[in-house]
Order: C-alpha cells, then structure tokens, then sequence
C-alpha cells in the first residue's frame, strides 16, 4: 500500500544542523511538500521538491531522490523557535496529498 | 487578507450528539480539504471538494458528512458522534503547480465526543 514515513522524533544543538528525513512508497510520484507545524498550531507550507537532487532555499533546504523514495528537509543553524513538527507530504498520480506522521524537531540550547 | 476561518474552535458534545464544523476560506482556491489529526495518525483526509456543489471521499470518511455550499464555505457533519470522532480537525484549502499542491489551514477545531 502507499505510504510516507518519518521518525517520530529529531534531537538536536542550537546553531547546529537538523536533517528530517522522509521515505515513500506511492502510486506515482508528482512532488514532495514540506510543512512545519508549531505545538497547537495548524501546519505552515515551508517547500515543495519535484526533481532529484538538492533544492537551497536558504534556512531550509531539501533534497529528493525519486529513484530511492527519499526526501530530506535540512534546517541550518538552529534556532529554538524552529522546534517544531515537521511534515512530509508527496503527491501521487492522482494528485492527492498523501501524508507523513511528522517529525517533532527539539533544539536544545 | 487570504485565510481560512474555522469555527468553533472547541467543542464538547456527547456520544450520539450532532455536530456541524464550518470552515469559509478567502483564498479563492477551488480545493477545500477537512482532514482530522491524531497522535501517531498524521492528518487524515475526510472528505474533500474541488468546487461548490462538489464532493469527494477521502481515506477516513466513514460517520462523517460534508457539504460545500459556496466556493468559500464547506461544512463537516458529524450525524451521531462517537468517541472515536474526538480529534483535532482542520479545514484547509489548497492550490496546484507544477509539481506542489499548497494547502493553507484553519487553525482547527478540537473536538470532544464524551
């Protein structure tokens, strides 16, 4: 069956770098979205990838490998404000959004 | 400004109750989503419609109605609630790219069926 998985969750430094990794298996592949998500808040649309390799979007940046079914969203230096969920959606042949579970990002000080 | 308005915000009903969940967006996008969200789930399409008058089936419509009576308005029904349904539930409407659909959320509603 189809579906988009991330780890639960992602530890890491403030000023460091934050690798959220996604996997997926779907019914054709036409793009990968990012979104954050703060505590209690409704999901933020942060990037989409479509073709492989790595998309700089400054403070984030994404990488997709179609032939494997991976994406990752790359944060750089950290700040405490992008603790958060973090999710993955990719779009198949249909075009609909098929979701992760999220990633919840801590950055410790 | 572009939004997506959700009410009520939070709601308590108990189990076989009725519940109407409206959501108006001022994206002017054709895509309206109501999708629930539950620890270890992820967000979970309800149902979903591509214009006034429209309606889709999305993975987890079973105990739930929709009804989209304008391209801003869509509704979610809840005929006879069960604990189940208690779930933080958004609305959200979208657009299409190459290569990206944007979705743009409600800021939820958190329900309750006791």
């Amino acid at each position: 069956g189809q579906g988009v998985e991330q780890p639960a969750k992602l530890m890491s430094v403030e000023g460091t770098f934050a690798r959220v990794n996604c996997t997926y298996s779907t019914s054709g592949f036409n793009g990968l979205s990012w979104y954050q998500q703060r505590e209690g808040q409704a999901p933020v649309f942060l990037s989409y990838v479509v073709l492989d390799g790595l998309k700089d979007s400054g403070h984030f940046s994404t990488f997709l490998s179609r032939s494997n079914g991976y994406s990752y969203l790359l944060l750089t230096e950290l700040q405490i404000k992008d603790s958060a969920s973090y999710l993955c959606a990719v779009r198949d042949s249909n075009y609909q959004l098929i979701w992760g579970s999220g990633t919840k990002l801590i950055i410790k000080p | 400004e572009a939004a997506v308005t959700q009410s009520p915000r939070n709601k308590v009903t108990v189990t076989g109750g009725n519940v109407t969940l409206s959501c108006r967006q001022t994206n002017s996008h054709n895509y309206m989503y109501w999708y629930r969200q539950d620890t270890g789930h992820g967000l979970r399409l309800i149902h979903y419609s591509y214009g006034a008058g429209n309606l889709q089936i999305g993975d987890v419509p079973d105990g739930y109605k929709a009804t989209r009576t304008t391209q801003e308005d869509f509704f979610l029904l809840l005929e006879l609630a069960s604990p189940s349904q208690t779930s933080l539930y958004f609305c959200a409407s979208g657009r299409t790219g190459e290569g990206y659909t944007e979705v743009f959320f409600g800021k939820g509603t958190r329900l309750t069926v006791v």
